[in-house]
């Protein structure tokens, strides 16, 4: 069974703080991590996909790294604004079949 | 279509009765998706067709719960005798078959068993 962990649940912080978060998961048989960022009352949209250990992916403010060695994967985001607040959420699974945490909740207060 | 397409966006049902949820993925993708979303929780998958065959079915609660995509393209989610712990958020996605696959959700069919 895969189990996808993340951490902490929810975060606060003030507009212009940068902030990461913890995706953990399986590291045996590795394919894929996903992460998604998802707005109350929205759908979940795809930020990146990685899949190589040392991967590093960048959009804007916002950056994931990957190591797929010990099983864990960073979201960073660099100078929070209002507009990021929402539920991050990371999955990873073979094709198809994606298991998802339970997300970390942002909230930026301006 | 531009998106991924849910209907009905809300389903109040009393239990016992069935229903079917219906997804238009995207047109041109491949692969969709069935996922279940209880509040404040992650996605959990139910299953996954690639074309009009399902790969996997693992996700599926119980026997209650079936899929199908005929034609490869629209699919439908039939919960029989639903269960007031059937109510959840039940989200379809779809992607291109190219791996890793990138999903793109709908917004979400909210059962609600009385």
């Amino acid at each position: 069974i895969l189990n996808v962990e993340q951490s902490p649940q929810s975060l606060h912080v003030q507009e212009g703080d940068s902030t990461n978060f913890t995706c953990s998961f399986p590291s045996s048989n590795f394919y894929a991590l996903h992460w998604y960022r998802w707005e109350t009352a929205k759908s979940p949209e795809a930020l990146f996909v990685m899949t190589l250990n040392g991967d590093e992916k960048k959009k804007g403010r916002i950056s994931a790294t990957l190591n797929t060695k010990e099983g864990y994967s960073y979201l960073y985001i660099k100078g929070s604004q209002p507009e990021d607040s929402a539920t991050y959420l990371c999955a990873s699974g073979n094709t198809g079949k994606l298991i998802f945490g339970q997300g970390t909740t942002l909230q930026v207060k301006p | 279509g531009a998106g991924v397409s849910q209907s009905p966006r809300y389903k109040v049902t009393k239990r016992g009765q069935d229903v079917a949820l219906r997804c238009d993925p995207i047109s041109g993708h491949v692969s969709l998706y069935w996922y279940r979303q209880a509040l404040g929780q992650g996605p959990e998958f139910l299953t996954y067709f690639n074309y009009e065959a399902q790969q996997d079915k693992s996700g599926l609660p119980n026997d209650r719960f079936s899929a199908e995509r005929p034609e490869g393209s629209i699919s439908t989610l039939t919960i029989q005798r639903t269960e007031q712990r059937d109510s959840a958020m039940y989200r379809c996605a779809s992607s291109t078959m190219g791996a890793p696959n990138v999903l793109t959700f709908g917004a979400g069919s909210r059962l609600t068993v009385l």
